[in-house]
């Protein structure tokens, strides 16, 4: 599976849209980029996925560029409770086993 | 509907001793997966059940760690002895369906700590 690379840490403020770039530099034909978010004392949350282009749920958004060698999770607005791990996973949409990397810890600020 | 819930939420040991977690899954949800962060590093894979036979075993650390999932339902993870390394959160997730790929919903984990 590939390798993911994220910013270890970013901070906020309540109402900003935040934007955290994820880089897969080799994933796959078959991969698919999915995100989970993880709040403290709690289990990883699945947010969104995407194989390319743009895909926007009611959490968040997430841009693919062509040729997929990176990402970009978007939220709109954050609030205090999106303080959070974000995690960036690449895996073929037929694979079971999920690999976390070291996630992005986000902090808002009020 | 109730999510992946895992008993206990915390549990300290003595080095030597056994601790059993157990991960109930969503029902009907057929595979099972756990996982663990030890202190300070990542999320790792364990294992991976579908009903209950064990899919992928490859993430477990070594023969002092025993997964079941007795009848597909409910799974349980021993270690016997546990070693000062086991200690971390160990998620439990689970997923509909088996042809994978499917969104794991994870349960709120159990925090191990051997001393």
């Amino acid at each position: 599976l590939a390798k993911t690379t994220q910013p270890i840490s970013m901070d906020s403020y309540e109402g900003q849209e935040v934007n955290i770039t994820c880089s897969h530099n080799n994933i796959a034909t078959n991969d698919y980029i999915t995100w989970y978010q993880q709040f403290p004392s709690q289990g990883p949350r699945f947010i969104i996925q995407g194989y390319k282009t743009k895909v926007t749920n009611e959490v968040a958004s997430l841009f693919i560029p062509a040729d997929r060698k990176s990402s970009t999770l978007s939220l709109p607005r954050v609030s205090l409770s999106d303080t959070a791990v974000y995690y960036c996973l690449v895996g073929a949409d037929n694979t079971d086993k999920l690999i976390f990397g070291t996630g992005t810890r986000l902090q808002v600020f009020p | 509907e109730a999510g992946v819930t895992q008993f206990p939420s915390h549990s300290v040991i003595e080095k030597g001793q056994t601790v059993t977690l157990r991960c109930d899954p969503i029902s009907g949800h057929d595979n099972l997966y756990w996982y663990r962060r030890v202190m300070g590093k990542e999320i790792k894979f364990l294992l991976h059940f579908v009903k209950e036979s064990k899919q992928d075993e490859s993430g477990m650390p070594n023969n002092r760690f025993l997964a079941e999932r007795t009848g597909g339902t409910y799974s349980t993870l021993k270690v016997q002895p546990a070693e000062l390394e086991d200690s971390g959160v160990y998620f439990c997730a689970s997923s509909q369906g088996v042809d994978g790929g499917e969104t794991q919903y994870f349960g709120p984990g159990t925090r191990l700590l051997v001393l």
